[in-house]
């Protein structure tokens, strides 16, 4: 079992829709948090971090953390063509430690 | 500002050649990260440094050779490279602290091996 699960989709949407994206993860001694946007041919760009449970929102996007149930969530309100890309959850350990990221959601916002 | 800037961004190397990925960083950060990302998967942790020192090595092939000269930067050398080794070449940073731990990716270095 990988230690980050996240289904691959693809997932689409029409624009203005609200997008769920999911991953669990097995290993309980992770603390941190990562959602990251990819965009073809491009780096990793970090979108939320929470550090152990909890709900972080920043503009369209929220974050959770469910540490009982081993669950990590991004939602995206209003979706917009420019939010399709890869969305890349990850979870760490401790500082300084292995990134461990699942397989990545595709998205598709189509206008 | 939150950049991490590698370099070269393509590069092109025949199995024979020895060449360098550069990865700097100005923001104070002291943990660096080398990833590996095939097309259509995530990124793979290649090596750790905390403080200078090379904390994770997932078992990489000494084909890769990582080297931290500083606190801002992190080199990756190269030789004797595979075609199987073409991939995005990931440099990150983190602050390395118990708390306040966000990870930031650069561009990342696209090889080609021929």
């Amino acid at each position: 079992q990988k230690e980050v699960e996240q289904d691959p989709g693809p997932l689409s949407v029409p624009e203005g829709a609200i997008v769920s994206l999911n991953c669990t993860y097995s290993n309980s001694a992770f603390q941190y948090f990562m959602w990251y946007r990819q965009y073809s041919r491009k780096g990793p760009e970090l979108l939320m971090y929470t550090y152990s449970s909890g709900n972080k929102e920043d503009g369209r996007f929220t974050a959770q953390v469910d540490k009982s149930s081993k669950y990590i969530s991004l939602f995206i309100r209003d979706s917009q063509p420019s939010d399709s890309a890869t969305y890349l959850c990850a979870s760490q350990r401790q500082a300084g430690t292995a990134l461990i990221f699942g397989k990545g959601t595709t998205l598709s916002v189509s206008s | 500002d939150t950049e991490v800037t590698q370099t070269p961004k393509h590069l092109v190397m025949g199995m024979t050649n020895k060449k360098s990925l550069k990865c700097e960083q100005h923001m104070g950060h002291r943990a660096m990260y080398w990833y590996k990302q095939k097309a259509k998967k995530p990124p793979e942790l290649m090596f750790v440094y905390s403080y200078e020192k090379l904390s994770i090595n997932e078992s990489v092939p000494s084909r890769f050779s990582p080297e931290c000269p500083n606190s801002s930067l992190l080199n990756l050398h190269l030789h004797a490279l595979q075609p199987e080794d073409s991939a995005l070449y990931l440099c990150a940073s983190s602050q390395g602290a118990s708390s306040g731990n966000t990870i930031y990716f650069g561009e990342g270095s696209w090889l080609t091996v021929v």
